[in-house]
């Protein structure tokens, strides 16, 4: 299987500053079919999760603009521009490049 | 709007097995349109399990295909999951989620219903 690790796992982040959390495959997430299924999910406390990014880069209906993906092959990141608190939660990162499709261990977002 | 539920047992006895259904609406099963069961142990990260698709394809993650079975239920708009077999470790939070055939994007996930295993 395709191991996803992140970090930090935990990110405590002043309101208002940037934050960036990495994600890295054991593989290369390219498809055969030319795109990189890398998808970014955030879990506020108590919720389900919600996707905020898909295909590495590209963001969600709704999704807040200070919200960017971006990587390639096995490197990849998730950039909130200036947190809010409303960014509170754990994010995930997900391949769907490979079966099984595989989750990141989480980063867990806080307010200093 | 595209919403799902999850529903089912919220306390199941170990060896025992688990019926989940997730009903669905505001989009069909067809052309595209697959549908996948996730689960989530308390504080740790989803796991993906199985996924339908619109034409009755089915995939299993490998590490739980023996004891996981995916099919279309009775009605039109639902999806259903069995697992076989449960054991503590199967304690956890288990959600449907929308997705299309390639990349795992889930876009609409169901609230979720949590599964505890007792003995």
């Amino acid at each position: 299987d395709v191991v996803m690790t992140q970090s930090p796992l935990s990110l405590p982040v002043t309101l208002g500053q940037p934050a960036s959390i990495s994600c890295r495959s054991s593989q290369s997430l390219a498809h055969f079919d030319g795109n990189t299924y890398l998808n970014w999910f955030q879990q506020r406390p108590g919720q389900s999760p919600r996707r905020l990014i898909y295909k590495v880069s590209n963001r969600d209906s709704g999704v807040p603009h200070r919200f960017s993906g971006s990587g390639s092959g096995t490197d990849f990141t998730l950039k909130i521009s200036r947190v809010e608190a409303e960014d509170v939660g754990v994010y995930y990162c997900m391949q769907g490049s490979h079966w099984p499709w595989t989750f990141g261990q989480g980063t867990k977002v806080e307010i200093k | 709007q595209v919403t799902l539920r999850e529903s089912g047992p919220a306390l199941v006895k170990l060896t025992q097995t688990l019926t989940l259904t997730c009903t669905f609406s505001g989009f069909s099963l067809t052309t595209g349109m697959c549908v996948s069961w996730i689960r989530q142990p308390p504080g740790k990260a989803p796991e993906w399990l199985a996924r339908i698709d619109w034409d009755d394809d089915k995939y299993y993650n490998t590490s739980l295909q023996t004891r996981l079975t995916i099919s279309k239920g009775t009605s039109k708009n639902q999806v259903v999951l069995t697992m076989t077999n449960m054991g503590p470790v199967d304690t956890a939070t288990y959600y449907c989620a929308r997705h299309s055939k390639e990349g795992g994007d889930f876009d609409y996930w169901g609230q979720g219903t949590r599964v505890t295993v007792s003995s």
